[in-house]
């Protein structure tokens, strides 16, 4: 079974500071890993995912996760946020074989002025 | 450029009523979903279909029916619409390639369901 945990509905930080989101999986199979941000009135659009290539994943808007195996996580990083970076966020997990994608509750960022 | 849409932004129905949410790709993909996102839940998968006429079952298909009687479109079925139903809608599709479980998902901009 899979299952993700991200710590924290919601976030906030300054312009300009570092954005850390905090996702941890747990699979009994080698995991596919994604973040996905939703805008508001907004579909989810992916930015970035892992599948077991490099362990640093580079996405979209300048944002960044790395795969850690050993702590089953994948937060999400961006070393400064912009105002345009206030959206939800999810983490998911998929597995080798599979159709579905267990997604996370979402985490909430918002960015101050 | 990728396009998944949904028939409505937003929808207002009464308790009881069949309500039909639709969704159309165009970027040919074989696979095709509906989620439901409530606060503080997350998505949760309702159903998907790996192929024309297929479907299977998701976390939370109870009080929902799917049909897929073409490629692009994938429909959304509620029989008789409950209160506990209200929720946004989303849809989504993967291109279905080799380890499908690495495809990225398309999503349709969602369907806010207002049941009253």
């Amino acid at each position: 079974a899979q299952s993700v945990t991200q710590l924290g509905s919601h976030v906030s930080v300054s312009e300009g500071a570092l954005v850390l989101l905090r996702c941890n999986y747990s699979s009994s199979v080698p995991p596919y890993l994604f973040w996905y941000v939703q805008y508001p009135n907004q579909g989810l659009q992916l930015l970035l995912k892992y599948t077991s290539a490099a362990t640093l994943v580079k996405g979209i808007n300048g944002f960044e996760a790395e795969f850690k195996k050993s702590e089953t996580s994948f937060h999400l990083t961006k070393p400064s946020a912009h105002m345009s970076d206030a959206a939800e966020y999810f983490c998911a997990v998929s597995g080798t074989g599979g159709f579905k994608t267990i997604f996370g509750a979402g985490t909430r960022l918002f960015v101050k002025a | 450029d990728v396009k998944v849409t949904q028939s409505s932004r937003y929808l207002v129905k009464r308790t009881g009523e069949k309500v039909f949410l639709e969704c159309v790709q165009d970027m040919d993909h074989e696979n095709m979903f509906w989620y439901r996102q409530d606060p503080g839940l997350g998505l949760r998968l309702i159903y998907f279909s790996y192929d024309v006429k297929m479907k299977e079952k998701g976390d939370i298909p109870e009080g929902y029916s799917v049909s897929r009687e073409k490629k692009e479109r994938f429909s959304l079925i509620l029989e008789s619409a409950s209160t506990n139903q209200t929720s946004m809608y989303l849809c989504a599709s993967t291109p279905g390639l080799a380890g499908g479980g690495a495809d990225t998902q398309y999503f349709g901009p969602g369907t806010r369901l207002t049941v009253l």
